[in-house]
């Protein structure tokens, strides 16, 4: 099964800042499957983005997604307060499904 | 709007089988391009998808390589639900667990989870 590694584990900004999050896969995957969602505590994942860069219903243009292969990047322009919260990338090759560890984006 | 409301036991004894439905509102268990999921999530092994199952003139089913053999899934069409069955369960096994629907392997509707621990 293809291992999607993100990086950072964790990044520290502020409101107003550009976040850059990367997501690295084992082997090549397509990007039509490639998603990715933003998880608040005590709430499920919610998706963000999906199949080349596609934003979900009501997400603002501030999200934006990027990559090709095995390098897929997400970026949101100007953080917002309501943007700190934990992003997961997700593919779907060969009938599996899988999940990175997850970015943590916090306040600095 | 789809909606998918998960219910089952929030305890079960190590060994024993776990099982959870989930519900659909606002779309078909037997929809041509949806798929039906079972994902949980655990500080230690973070989101871990375990399988889905679909309709596709039949019922087709994809596991997760570390479930096979361990997990079951059914769909009730006369109830518009479908349901996960995990054997031999064990402290390991206790997470939140998530149904999902996808379509074209994005996960668009989630329900809100539900946390099952597996203790005597």
């Amino acid at each position: 099964e293809i291992v999607l590694t993100q990086s950072p584990g964790t990044l520290s900004l502020s409101p107003g800042e550009r976040a850059t999050l990367s997501c690295r896969a084992s082997e090549s995957v397509s990007s039509t499957y490639l998603a990715w969602y933003q998880q608040k505590p005590g709430q499920a994942p919610r998706l963000l983005l999906y199949g080349e860069s596609r934003r979900a219903t009501g997400i603002p243009e501030r999200f934006s997604g990027s990559g090709s292969g095995t390098d897929f990047t997400l970026t949101i322009s100007r953080l917002e307060p309501e943007d700190f919260a934990v992003y997961y990338c997700q593919q779907h090759t060969r009938a599996l499904t899988t999940f990175g560890q997850g970015t943590r984006l916090e306040t600095k | 709007q789809v909606r998918l409301q998960q219910s089952g036991p929030g305890l079960v004894k190590p060994s024993q089988t776990l099982s959870l439905t989930c519900v659909i509102s606002g779309d078909s268990v037997t929809s041509n391009t949806a798929a039906w999921n079972w994902i949980r999530q655990s500080p230690s092994r973070g989101l871990e998808w375990l399988g889905r199952t679909y309709y596709r003139s039949k019922w087709l089913n994809d596991y997760s390589l570390s479930m096979r053999g361990r997990i079951t899934f059914n769909a009730d069409t006369s109830k518009n639900q479908f349901s996960l069955q995990l054997t031999s369960v064990t402290p390991e096994d206790t997470a939140v667990y998530y149904c999902a629907r996808d379509i074209s392997a994005k996960l668009d509707y989630w329900d809100q989870g539900a946390l099952v621990t597996v203790s005597s």
